[in-house]
């Protein structure tokens, strides 16, 4: 049974705070996506990587970074957090065979 | 840019009744994923669809590729208050690096 996790189901932090989201992926994909989710604007992907060590910009990557030390963890980092950085924070691992992509549960930030 | 525009934006119906979802782009995409995401938790992949004029089938749902690559349509039968949740569409484009995603249809099914 496939299984990506993340690091916290929910998360509160101040604004300013450098926040760490985590996720981990078991099978063996070497493509790692991350997305945030708003209402009325779907999933917008922030980073993307192919292979350990490689990250690629999404299409909102301002203020958040990424860390790929080993395959099966992708690491989402806001350096400062503001509050317009709430959000719903899904990870996603992808096969590269069929493309399907398997979600983490997501991370709930709010930044106060 | 690829977009996907997907309608409604909302539906809410009654256990029982059928009804029809649908994925919209002026792009053509390789193949065309549709996902089922219920409250706090990630979305789940339903159905891949690949070639042009497709049919799948999952038990009640009846999805569908357009013949152009262009577009997409989710049928449910017999909605069950199970089948409550956000339906996201998502393009491929032909690499298979770049995917695109519906802001989705958000589904109440009542009983």
């Amino acid at each position: 049974d496939v299984k990506v996790t993340q690091s916290s189901r929910y998360l509160v932090k101040r604004t300013g705070e450098k926040v760490f989201l985590e996720c981990v992926q078991d099978m063996d994909h070497e493509n790692m996506f991350w997305y945030r989710q708003d209402p009325g604007l779907g999933l917008r992907l922030i980073y993307f990587s192919y292979d350990v060590k490689m990250k690629e910009k999404g299409d909102i990557p301002e203020g958040y970074s990424v860390s790929r030390e080993k395959k099966e963890r992708f690491s989402l980092i806001l350096e400062s957090a503001s509050t317009n950085q709430t959000s719903m924070y899904l990870c996603a691992s992808i096969s590269g065979e069929t493309y399907e992509q398997y979600f983490g549960p997501g991370t709930r930030l709010t930044v106060t | 840019t690829q977009l996907l525009e997907q309608s409604p934006q909302f539906l809410s119906i009654q256990e029982g009744e059928n009804l029809t979802v649908y994925c919209n782009s002026s792009s053509v995409f390789s193949s065309l994923q549709w996902y089922r995401q219920e409250p706090g938790e990630g979305p789940v992949l339903l159905v891949t669809v690949v070639t042009g004029g497709e049919v799948k089938k999952l038990k009640r749902l009846t999805f569908q590729f357009g013949d152009a690559r262009k577009d997409s349509s989710l049928h449910i039968t017999a909605a069950q208050p199970g089948d409550t949740g956000l339906y996201l569409c998502a393009g491929i484009d032909n690499y298979g690096q770049n995917f695109v995603f519906g802001p989705g249809t958000r589904l109440s099914v009542l009983p």
